[in-house]
C-alpha cells in the first residue's frame, strides 16, 4: 500500500527544473508533500485533495490525477535550498492514516 | 513558539530494556502521531491519537504502546526493546491534516544493541 515515488534520486544544477512522481495502487483521497533536510524533521509543503487538480506557487507546485492515482511535484528554477528528500504521503479515505513513500533525494548543485 | 517537542533526542538501549519517548505540542492540536523512519523506507505510522482520550494502531504497532496523557502530550513506550526497533522516531501533530498537514518534532534517534 506504500505509494511508489520516482525517481529515487535526482541531481540538478541551480536553475534547472525537476518533477517527482508519486503513484498509488489504490484510489486516492489526499496527497501530502513534505521536504526533509538531512538530520531534520520533515516540513509540510502542500496537500492536494480529491477533486483538486493543481496547487502551489510559481516555484513549487503539485498536481493530482485521480484517474491515474498519482500526484506530481514540480520544482521550477531550482535553488540550492531545494536540496533534501521529498516525501509524498497518501490517504485513501478522509481518515487519519497517511502512508508515506520511500522518498526522492534531490541534490541541487551550483 | 516551541511547536512539537520530543525527548530525548538520542538514546541507546540494550535488548530487553524498556523506555518511554515523550512528545508534547503547544499548538492546541487535536490529533497526534508517532512515526518511525528507517533508511529507504520513508515514514511508517506506529500509532495515532485522533483526539484526547483515543488511540489507534497504525501500520507497524507491534512492540509499542502509547498513551495520550492529555491534549498536549502523547508518549510512546517500548516495553522490551529489540534491535529491529533501532530507528529515528518522529512525533507529529495536526490541527486539520487535510488543510495544514502535519507538524513534526525534531526526532529521537534510538539505537538498540
Amino acid at each position: 500500500q506504500q505509494p511508489v515515488q520516482s525517481p529515487q534520486a535526482v541531481i540538478l544544477r541551480e536553475g534547472e527544473d525537476a518533477v517527482i512522481n508519486c503513484s498509488s495502487s489504490k484510489a486516492l483521497y489526499s496527497v501530502h508533500w513534505y521536504r526533509q533536510k538531512h538530520g531534520e524533521a520533515p516540513v509540510f509543503l502542500m496537500i492536494l485533495l480529491k477533486g483538486g487538480e493543481q496547487k502551489g506557487h510559481e516555484k513549487i507546485s503539485a498536481s493530482f490525477n485521480e484517474k491515474k492515482q498519482q500526484s506530481s511535484l514540480y520544482l521550477t528554477a531550482s535553488q540550492l535550498s531545494y536540496s533534501g528528500t521529498y516525501f509524498c504521503g497518501t490517504g485513501n479515505t478522509g481518515g487519519f492514516k497517511t502512508i508515506f513513500g520511500a522518498g526522492t533525494r534531490l541534490f541541487v548543485k551550483a | 513558539n516551541a511547536g512539537v517537542t520530543q525527548t530525548p533526542k538520542f538514546q541507546v538501549l540494550k535488548t530487553g530494556q524498556s523506555m518511554t519517548l515523550q512528545c508534547a505540542q503547544d499548538m492546541n492540536h487535536n490529533s497526534m502521531y508517532w512515526y518511525r523512519q528507517d533508511p529507504g523506507m520513508g515514514l511508517r505510522l506506529i500509532y495515532y491519537s485522533a483526539s484526547e482520550g483515543t488511540t489507534d494502531k497504525g501500520e507497524v504497532p507491534n512492540g509499542y504502546n502509547v498513551s495520550r496523557l492529555n491534549k498536549r502530550e502523547f508518549s510512546l513506550r517500548l516495553e522490551s526493546a529489540a534491535p529491529s526497533q533501532t530507528s529515528v522516531y518522529f512525533c507529529a501533530s495536526s490541527e486539520d491534516r487535510l488543510k495544514y498537514g502535519y507538524t513534526f518534532g525534531s526526532g529521537t534517534r534510538l539505537t538498540v544493541v
